[in-house]
């Protein structure tokens, strides 16, 4: 079965760029998509089709996939954006999330 | 704008099966895949399967053996059914709307998610 790696935890100074990385066999042959989850909370679609934001998603988080990785990159880090983050793709008909990153805005 | 809504017994026991439903208000049912995802106690997101508003599914292959998805599309319902469970079933399960196509590559979204309701398998 297909497989989405991301890591554990990324940690990110206020004001600086964070990246968080999804890899998986021929991920660029595919769309991913990312997810932010805060504690107690629902998971929200922060970007789809690899780069595109949905309303209301700040500009500072893009998204990029090339090769066997996607990336999420949050420019200008804020700490609300402590949160964990999940990379997802579709792969022959069946839904693959990454196991999530906590990201630590300290 | 589309809301969703979990709804069920928070407690089932093991060997029972499962059961429950998530509600669509305020849009359609059409033109969309309709999932179930799962996260147990301080884990990561679990996908367990979805089905197109035709009725056509598609489910992890993990769980296939115990799911079933089904959907109303006159009442704006989609229901879940896992059987024969066990406590590592315990978890929040969320509902959620889905998008899919292909634009140079496939795709698969989520943009709307229920708020999720926490099942607990214990005797």
């Amino acid at each position: 079965s297909y497989e989405l790696t991301q890591p554990p935890s990324v940690s990110v100074s206020p004001g600086q760029t964070a990246s968080i990385t999804c890899s998986g066999d021929k991920l660029g042959d595919k769309y991913a998509c990312w997810y932010q989850q805060k504690p107690g909370q629902s998971p929200v679609l922060v970007i789809y089709q690899g780069s595109k934001r949905p309303s209301g998603i700040p500009e500072r988080f893009s998204g990029s996939n090339s090769g066997n990785t996607a990336t999420l990159t949050i420019s200008g880090t804020q700490a609300m954006d402590e949160a964990d983050y999940y990379c997802q793709a579709w792969d022959s008909g069946t839904v693959v999330f990454g196991g999530g990153t906590k990201l630590t805005v300290l | 704008q589309v809301q969703l809504q979990e709804s069920g017994p928070g407690l089932v026991k093991p060997s029972e099966t499962l059961s429950l439903t998530c509600t669509v208000s305020g849009g359609s049912m059409r033109s969309y895949y309709w999932s179930w995802i799962r996260q147990p106690p301080g884990k990561g997101l679990e996908w367990i399967g979805y089905i197109y508003y035709s009725g056509s599914t598609n489910y992890n292959p993990s769980l296939k053996s115990r799911v079933t998805i089904s959907v109303d599309t006159s009442k704006n319902q989609f229901s879940l059914k896992l059987s024969s469970v066990t406590a590592a079933d315990t978890a929040v399960y969320y509902c959620a709307r889905g998008n899919s196509g292909f634009a140079g590559r496939n795709y698969y979204y989520m943009d709307v998610w229920g708020k999720g309701t926490t099942v607990t398998v214990s005797s």
